[in-house]
């Protein structure tokens, strides 16, 4: 049973960094057949892909465009997670946040974390 | 990138009553490998989204049978046969053939 637990801060002032851990539990980040998501949600985007990392005798990562200056996602091993790092955030990264694996033998995002809703605020 | 067009923005159903929602791509989902990656998620009030249907079809293991998509190419279909009370929520269509990997706007089903 894979289940992903989300933490981090709901508050974050602007130009700062929005940091958030996706812990997994049932499966590795390391596995060679999973990749390791971020997602948000606004009512004003949507829900909104923003990157993924993932281990192919090697790690990846891929971006969307339109954070790719300021987006890293991390993997820990030893911790047995993943991170999402978003920098210089403005109230427009306002949303609630989702990490969520991705299964080669499904294509989909079969297992979401709880969610952490974010505001961009001083 | 590719924008997911889903159809209708709402829909209103009687319990009972079956219930469609289309979703089209502004390109063919057909990957490199052959397989066609588009999926339907279910999110609930206060819930995270849930897959229900992966590669157009397949059900994820725990869903009901009274849940079915169709479709190729461009144009695809989630369809409900017996809509419960349980299933009011809103039903997105997800691509996951491309980066960036893209949603629909959502459909909201509700009871009548």
């Amino acid at each position: 049973q894979v289940q992903l637990q989300q933490s981090g801060p709901g508050l974050v002032k602007p130009s700062q960094t929005l940091s958030l851990t996706c812990a997994i539990f049932g499966d590795s980040v390391s596995s060679n057949t999973a990749a390791w998501n971020w997602i948000r949600q606004s009512p004003s985007r949507g829900l909104e892909w923003l990157g993924r990392t993932y281990y192919r005798s090697k790690w990846y990562n891929e971006y969307a465009v339109s954070v790719k200056s300021r987006i890293s996602v991390n993997p820990d091993t030893s911790k047995n997670q993943f991170s999402l790092h978003l920098n210089s955030v403005t109230p427009e990264d306002t949303a609630v946040y989702y990490c969520a694996r991705a299964i080669a033998a499904v294509g989909g995002l079969d297992h979401w974390g709880q969610g952490t809703p974010v505001t961009v605020s001083s | 990138d590719i924008v997911m067009t889903q159809t209708p923005l709402s829909s209103p159903v009687t319990l009972g009553q079956p219930a469609s929602i289309s979703c089209r791509s502004s390109q063919s989902l057909v990957h490199s490998d052959g397989n066609t990656y588009l999926s339907w998620l279910q999110q609930r009030p206060g819930q995270p989204p849930r897959l229900l249907i992966y590669k157009i079809s397949n059900r994820v293991s725990g869903v009901p049978d009274r849940f079915s998509g169709s479709g190729a190419g461009t144009d695809f279909t989630l369809k409900i046969t017996r809509v419960e009370a349980e299933d009011v929520g809103v039903y997105y269509c997800m691509q996951t053939t491309q980066f960036p990997r893209t949603f629909g706007r959502g459909t909201k089903v509700e009871i009548e």
